[in-house]
């Protein structure tokens, strides 16, 4: 089992530009989620879902967007990259019966937005 | 709202030493509790967790005790080691489905030998 995967490890944008963060696992979790970490802040939730074509909000959804079309993959896309969304993202899952508490996470993606 | 209010780091010992790590919650109804650890450089891993009042979770020498009349969860090791440096995080759901799994901000353990 390689487990939660994420890529990529870093990524430089430049304020206006989009990317795709990629997650996949193969346990075949039905619960995914997104959260970003910030310096002091602990970890807060973007986006999650219960299962392939069922995403929902979090605490920080804004400039974010996901789909889930298979039970393995959750992209985290940011649509305008702002310097405000320079943080470390991890992407976790787990089945749903253990859902949302014991998660798997992901190595996590270093992104910093100049 | 929920929330999870963990004492401030860092938290500096010296190898064999005993550890606490104060762990506070707001939360309404009975929500279960966890502890994350996370090594330099790596994601989360869960460490232990409790899902009903006066549970104890315990993994690799750390215990934490689920305490409804004081709501806190505090972490314990009687002789830490070099290797649990680490940033360790506490949170809870609250007994909801499809709920957020809400952080603490962290305590930052650092061990000397």
């Amino acid at each position: 089992n390689a487990g939660v995967t994420q890529t990529p490890k870093f990524q430089v944008l430049k304020t206006g530009q989009s990317m795709t963060l990629q997650c996949a696992q193969d346990m075949n979790h039905e619960y995914m989620s997104w959260y970003r970490q910030d310096p002091g802040m602990g970890l807060r939730l973007i986006h999650y879902s219960v299962g392939a074509g069922i995403t929902d909000q979090g605490e920080v959804p804004n400039g974010y967007n996901v789909s889930r079309s298979t039970t393995e993959d959750f992209p985290l896309r940011l649509l305008s990259a702002a310097p405000s969304q320079t943080s470390v993202y991890f992407c976790a899952s787990s089945y749903m019966d253990s859902a949302p508490g014991a998660q798997y996470f992901g190595p996590g993606t270093r992104l910093t937005v100049l | 709202g929920d929330s999870v209010t963990q004492m401030e780091g860092p938290v500096t010992l010296s190898e064999e030493a005993c550890l606490t790590i104060n762990c506070t919650y707001t939360a309404t109804g009975y929500p279960s509790l966890f502890w994350y650890v996370q090594y330099p450089g790596e994601g989360l891993q869960l460490l232990l967790k409790a899902t009903k009042a006066d549970d104890k979770g315990s993994n690799k020498g750390f215990e934490a005790t689920y305490r409804k009349e004081t709501t806190s969860f505090h972490l314990e090791k009687g002789s830490v080691q070099v290797s649990d440096s680490a940033v360790y995080f506490c949170a809870l759901t609250p007994n909801q489905a499809g709920t957020a799994l809400i952080f603490g901000k962290g305590t930052t353990l650092s061990v000397s030998s």
